[in-house]
């Protein structure tokens, strides 16, 4: 079966500084997505990653907050950028192959911002 | 009001008993739905997908209800492996996939 890796696995930064997460898939796959996790809540997302253009994002979500890249069928990242504590959270790659519906989970990026 | 809703729990089992949890969804136009378990500090994990009436996997029978709108996941002979969290999930026709908050499971010895 695939591998979904993300770097890095935890991370404590101070306020005001950002933080890029990587997402590798040993595989290529037709959708990424970036899903933001909170302590005892559901996942929500945060946008799709698309490949060779800008990301689409969900409500709530802005593209200076948390600018995302794709440069290729296999790899994404996403920056969470001037972050507060309010960004404490995990945060969670996933991804779906060409013919499924399934969406697949990277082990996800703990961040806790101090 | 949430695409899909789920009793929180905790449901506290003991070994070897029967546990059943429901999830109702309200967009109807879902095609598709998907229980997943996460475990503490991990990421979900896909368990089962339901796109017809149900899906049964060894100690595991998911159901789906199109008339009521939901989604149920039965485990039977509980281990105490099966301790985790539950998240439902639907995918509609518009490419949308939403989670529900999750079901907590304890399987007590």
């Amino acid at each position: 079966s695939a591998v979904i890796s993300q770097k890095p696995s935890r991370d404590i930064c101070q306020r005001g500084t950002s933080l890029t997460i990587q997402c590798q898939v040993d595989s290529q796959v037709t959708m990424m997505f970036w899903y933001r996790q909170q302590p005892g809540q559901s996942l929500t997302l945060i946008a799709t990653a698309n490949q060779g253009s800008e990301a689409t994002y969900e409500s709530g979500f802005v593209i200076d907050k948390f600018p995302i890249s794709r440069p290729n069928l296999t790899f994404s990242t996403l920056t969470v950028s001037n972050m507060s504590p309010e960004d404490s959270s995990i945060y969670l790659c996933s991804v779906e192959w060409t013919g499924l519906v399934e969406q697949f989970f990277g082990p996800g990026t703990r961040l806790t911002v101090l | 009001r949430k695409e899909v809703e789920q009793d929180p729990g905790p449901f506290n089992v003991p070994e070897g008993a029967t546990v059943a949890f429901n999830c109702t969804y309200s967009n109807s136009a879902s095609q598709s739905f998907f229980w997943y378990r996460q475990d503490c500090r991990k990421e979900p994990k896909l368990l089962m997908s339901v796109y017809s009436s149900g899906n049964e996997d060894g100690r595991f029978t998911a159901q789906l209800n199109r008339a009521s709108q939901y989604i149920s996941l039965l485990i039977r002979d509980s281990k105490l492996s099966d301790s985790a969290t539950y998240l439902c999930a639907g995918h509609s026709s518009q490419d949308q996939f939403y989670f529900g908050t999750g079901t907590s499971l304890t399987v007590i010895p």
